[in-house]
């Protein structure tokens, strides 16, 4: 088992519509949760963290944890094809970051 | 805050030739470094781990020898590709994690895209 598992994709929604990002995860010891985009050609970017059990919104952006269940999501709003890229989930134990093999979302117009 | 620099952003070299990529932490210190190889539509593979002041740790399959680093300061990682060869040419991506806070995310440089003819 993958210790940081994501759909690969690719993900295609309408411009508009809410796209779904979703993320397990492998050790409950875990302690922090990153989401990261990555256009293409371009080095990953940190667009959301999220430490605690629940939501957090920023902007068209939510993330979700759900510790119990080892799982972690992104929701964006009203996406937009400017939103069309690949995005990472990041699971921490310190010291360690793991990565997922990434979500290639596409918002079509 | 929270930037990292990465220097050169390209690079071609002649097979056999050596090059060093510069990372660096602007507005942060950084006791850890980190450097990855992405090949064109695949994942990001880490490749090592460098920490100031001491030796990388490198993932399996990653020749040490080969990929040369060195984290001399709190804001500079260096990774030095030795008798490059075109199996070599890909993204290498290097980020920094901020000292102190042991929730805190890695920031990642833009990237330096190595071509060896």
């Amino acid at each position: 088992q993958k210790e940081v598992e994501q759909n690969s994709g690719p993900l295609s929604v309408p411009e508009g519509a809410i796209a779904s990002l979703n993320c397990t995860y492998s050790d409950r010891g875990s302690q922090s949760f990153f989401w990261y985009r990555q256009y293409s050609g371009k080095s990953p970017e940190l667009i959301m963290f999220i430490y605690s059990n629940g939501d957090k919104e920023d902007g068209r952006f939510t993330a979700q944890l759900n510790k119990a269940s080892q799982y972690v999501s992104l929701l964006i709003r009203d996406s937009q094809p400017s939103d069309s890229a690949t995005y990472l989930c990041a699971v921490k134990k310190a010291p360690d970051m793991r990565f997922g093999a990434g979500t290639r979302l596409t918002v079509k117009p | 805050g929270a930037v990292v620099s990465q220097h050169p952003s390209w690079v071609i070299c002649k097979s056999g030739t050596s090059v060093k990529i510069e990372c660096r932490s602007l507005d942060f210190q950084a006791t850890t470094m980190f450097w990855y190889r992405q090949f064109p539509k695949q994942s990001l593979m880490l490749m090592a781990t460098s920490n100031e002041g001491s030796k990388a740790t490198y993932e399996q399959g990653v020749e040490k020898d080969k990929f040369l680093i060195n984290h001399a300061s709190l804001t500079l990682s260096t990774l030095t590709v030795t008798s490059a060869h075109p199996e070599d040419s890909s993204f290498y991506i290097c980020s920094a994690r901020p000292s102190g806070n042991i929730r805190e995310a890695q920031y990642f440089g833009p990237g330096t895209r190595l071509l060896v003819l």
